[in-house]
């Protein structure tokens, strides 16, 4: 079973306000992504760490979202303005190395009203 | 461009009936093959995985898929269902995009309903 930690479960943001999702990846776990599924289980790939540095990551999360993962504190995942759009499961997962087995978390459902 | 195909969105069998659900992948290179299931209101669980080796590969509950290269297929069986396996099914490919990133392809999820 997976030991990828997320919170909050569920959170209820207006638009524009901030929104910020947290995760503690597996022991052990230096790779870290973070994915968004939508309501039509679309999964698009955020952004991905590893040792703390960001590897790759789209022009959305550029712009809005923010994220990090320091050391010995939880990663998290931030939406600086929410868009009703950004409605969304947001998945954070973690593994080994780049090409092992992904761990997901349970997830963090946002809803932008 | 990497792609997985899952051509079914819904799936109904019946209990104890046998299950098969199809997964096309698009991908150049050597391909990491997943099958994830989702409960509602959770996060994906991985079923099994296919990296190299024997092309049927046994995976948790008693779902097996099989890797045939000349189709480009990872097809998920079951020869029992049980009402617990109704979920949502998403097949995955592992992209490595360099030496040292990849990321997981996803297809577009078979919803699977087993009815007494």
């Amino acid at each position: 079973n997976s030991k990828v930690i997320q919170t909050p479960r569920y959170l209820v943001k207006g638009q524009g306000q901030k929104a910020k999702m947290r995760c503690i990846p597996e022991k052990g776990h230096p790779v870290v992504f973070w994915y968004q599924q939508n309501k039509n289980n679309e999964f698009k790939f955020l952004i991905n760490f590893q040792n703390q540095e960001v590897l790759q990551q789209i022009d959305m999360t550029e712009k809005r979202f923010s994220a990090e993962c320091p050391s010995n504190s939880p990663c998290s995942l931030e939406i600086q303005s929410s868009e009703a759009g950004d409605s969304a499961l947001y998945l954070c997962a973690s593994s080994r190395d780049y090409t092992g087995q992904l761990y997901f978390g349970e997830g963090s459902k946002l809803t932008v009203l | 461009a990497q792609s997985v195909t899952q051509p079914d969105a819904r799936v109904t069998v019946s209990e104890g009936a046998s299950l098969q659900l199809r997964c096309k992948y698009s991908y150049s290179g050597t391909p990491y093959l997943f099958w994830y299931v989702q409960y509602p209101r959770q996060g994906l669980q991985l079923l099994l995985k296919y990296y190299s080796g024997d092309p049927v590969v046994q995976g948790v509950n008693g779902f097996e898929a099989e890797f045939i290269k000349s189709n480009s297929s990872f097809h998920l069986r079951k020869a029992s269902v049980h009402w617990s396996d109704s979920a949502v099914y998403f097949c995955a490919v592992r992209v490595i995009a360099s030496s040292s990133f990849s990321k997981l392809v996803f297809g577009q999820g078979t919803s699977l309903s087993v009815v007494p």
